[in-house]
């Protein structure tokens, strides 16, 4: 079992909708939960940083952290073609120290 | 405020020569990490680094890889006698703290091609 499991997608919404997209993991000492986004041949961009549990807004996004079920989610409202691109969660904290460990990223296309 | 920088940006390399990937932290920066993404998948950890010391090398392979982050200058990774599944794109990353609490900033990557 993968210590982060995430659905590869892909994922295909028209423009306007509501994205939503998920995470669990294995780790119950993971602390910080975080998620990036990536456009094809680049590097990946940090979206959404949220400590332990509860919910975070920023914009048209919304990221969820569910410490007790081990499940993360975001929330793209208003879904615009720019974001399509590939959504990577990652997680840190407890015996990880340092590093993130990655979600295999989920691929979205927003189409007009 | 330059961000993360990686170089090049590309590397062609025929087997069994040596790559060197260069990465430059963001100013104030002094916690380096490096990734590496094969095609359709996520991004795996290789090693964690601080000025002149390695404290996190348990995702990098045993052999041919190495890294370093001197007093002056970029951190290097090296791969030497590359092999065709060594073909991938190489992030580093940079953050201020030790617990990357609040997230990594990534380089572009390099993008190495073993033919």
């Amino acid at each position: 079992q993968k210590e982060v499991e995430q659905d590869p997608g892909p994922l295909s919404v028209p423009e306007g909708a509501i994205v939503s997209l998920n995470c669990t993991y294995s780790n119950s000492a993971f602390q910080y939960f975080m998620w990036y986004r990536q456009y094809s041949r680049k590097g990946p961009e940090l979206l959404m940083y949220t400590y332990s549990s509860g919910n975070k807004e920023d914009g048209r996004f919304t990221a969820q952290v569910d410490k007790s079920s081990k499940y993360i989610s975001l929330f793209i409202r208003d879904s615009q073609p720019s974001d399509s691109a590939t959504y990577l969660c990652a997680m840190s904290g407890g015996n990880q120290g340092g590093k993130l460990i990655f979600g295999q990223g989920t691929e979205l296309s927003v189409k007009p | 405020n330059a961000g993360v920088m990686q170089n090049p940006r590309h590397l062609v390399r025929r087997r069994g020569q040596e790559a060197r990937l260069r990465c430059s932290p963001m100013k104030g920066h002094s916690h380096v990490y490096w990734y590496r993404q094969l095609p359709e998948e996520g991004l795996k950890f290789m090693v964690y680094l601080q000025k002149e010391n390695i404290i996190d090398e348990s995702g990098m392979p045993k052999e041919r890889f190495s890294a370093e982050f001197p007093k002056e200058g970029p951190s290097i990774l090296r791969i030497q006698q590359v092999v065709r599944g060594d073909s991938a794109a190489y992030f580093c990353a940079s953050s201020p703290d030790v617990q990357g609490s609040y997230g990594y900033t990534f380089g572009s990557g390099t993008r190495l091609t073993v033919v």
